[in-house]
C-alpha cells in the first residue's frame, strides 16, 4: 500500500530564512504527489502538485517542490519564510486504486521573528 | 458560497449517541470525499462519491459509519452509537471529477465523544 512519511513533526525557522520540509513516499509506479497547508480553523489548501514532467514544481505563495525518484522524495521548499507561513503542512500521494489521497502525519511550521 | 461548507463545525456527543455530519460541496463538483483526521495525524480517507454513487467506502472503520449523497450534491456522514475513538475532525472535500484533480476541502467538523 502507498504511504507517506514526513520525518519532522515540528520545524522552527526564523522569518526570512529558507525552509525545506521533507516528504518520502512509498509507491510502486509514478506517483501523483501533493503538498497541502492547513491553518488553524481553515480547510486544507493545495500548495502544489506533481503528476509528470518537470521534476521541479512551482506552487502558490512562493513554494516549490522537487520530485526525486531515486530518493522517493518530494521535499517542499521556500527561499524566504514569512510569519504568515506558520501552519501545518501535509504531503500526500494519490492512491493507485482510486482518487483518494494518502496523507503523511504533517509537519508543524513555527516562524520566529 | 464559493467553498465547501460543513456543519456543524463542532459537535459534542455522549458515547452511544448517533451523529450526522453534513457537507455542502462546491456547486457542480461531481466528486465528494470524506476524511477523518485524528489529533496529531494526517487525514485518512473514509469514502468517495461520484455524483450519487458511492464508489469507494474502503476507509470506513466500522459498520457504524454510513455516508450518503442521495441527489449527488449534499452529503451526510452518519456515525451510529458513537465511541470515544470516533473523536476526530471529519473533513469533506470535493472536485470536478477526473483523476487527481485538486480536492477542495471544507473547514471540517470537530467531533468530541465523551
Amino acid at each position: 500500500a502507498q504511504s507517506v512519511t514526513q520525518p519532522d513533526i515540528h520545524i522552527t525557522v526564523s522569518e526570512g530564512a529558507s525552509l525545506e520540509l521533507r516528504c518520502n513516499y512509498s509507491y510502486g509506479a509514478t506517483p501523483y504527489l501533493f503538498w497541502y497547508v492547513q491553518s488553524p480553523g481553515q480547510g486544507l489548501q493545495l500548495l502544489l502538485k506533481y503528476f509528470s514532467g518537470d521534476t521541479l514544481v512551482q506552487g502558490i505563495k512562493g513554494f516549490e517542490a522537487e520530485f526525486k525518484r531515486s530518493q522517493s522524495s518530494f521535499n517542499l521548499r521556500k527561499p524566504s519564510v514569512h510569519w504568515s507561513d506558520a501552519a501545518e503542512y501535509f504531503c500526500a500521494v494519490g492512491a493507485f486504486d482510486g482518487n483518494k489521497l494518502v496523507f503523511g502525519a504533517g509537519t508543524i511550521l513555527r516562524v520566529k521573528s | 458560497g464559493a467553498g465547501v461548507s460543513q456543519s456543524p463545525r463542532y459537535k459534542v456527543a455522549k458515547r452511544g449517541q448517533d451523529v450526522a455530519l453534513r457537507c455542502d460541496p462546491i456547486s457542480g463538483h461531481v466528486s465528494l470525499f470524506w476524511y477523518q483526521q485524528a489529533l496529531g495525524q494526517g487525514p485518512e480517507f473514509l469514502t468517495y462519491f461520484q455524483n450519487e454513487a458511492q464508489l469507494d467506502k474502503s476507509g470506513l472503520p466500522s459498520d457504524r459509519f454510513f455516508a450518503e449523497r442521495p441527489e449527488g450534491s449534499v452529503s451526510t456522514l452518519k456515525i451510529q452509537r458513537t465511541q470515544k475513538e470516533d473523536s476526530a475532525v471529519y473533513l469533506c472535500a470535493s472536485n470536478r471529477g477526473g483523476l487527481y484533480n485538486e480536492q477542495f476541502f471544507g473547514p471540517g467538523t470537530r467531533l468530541t465523544v465523551l
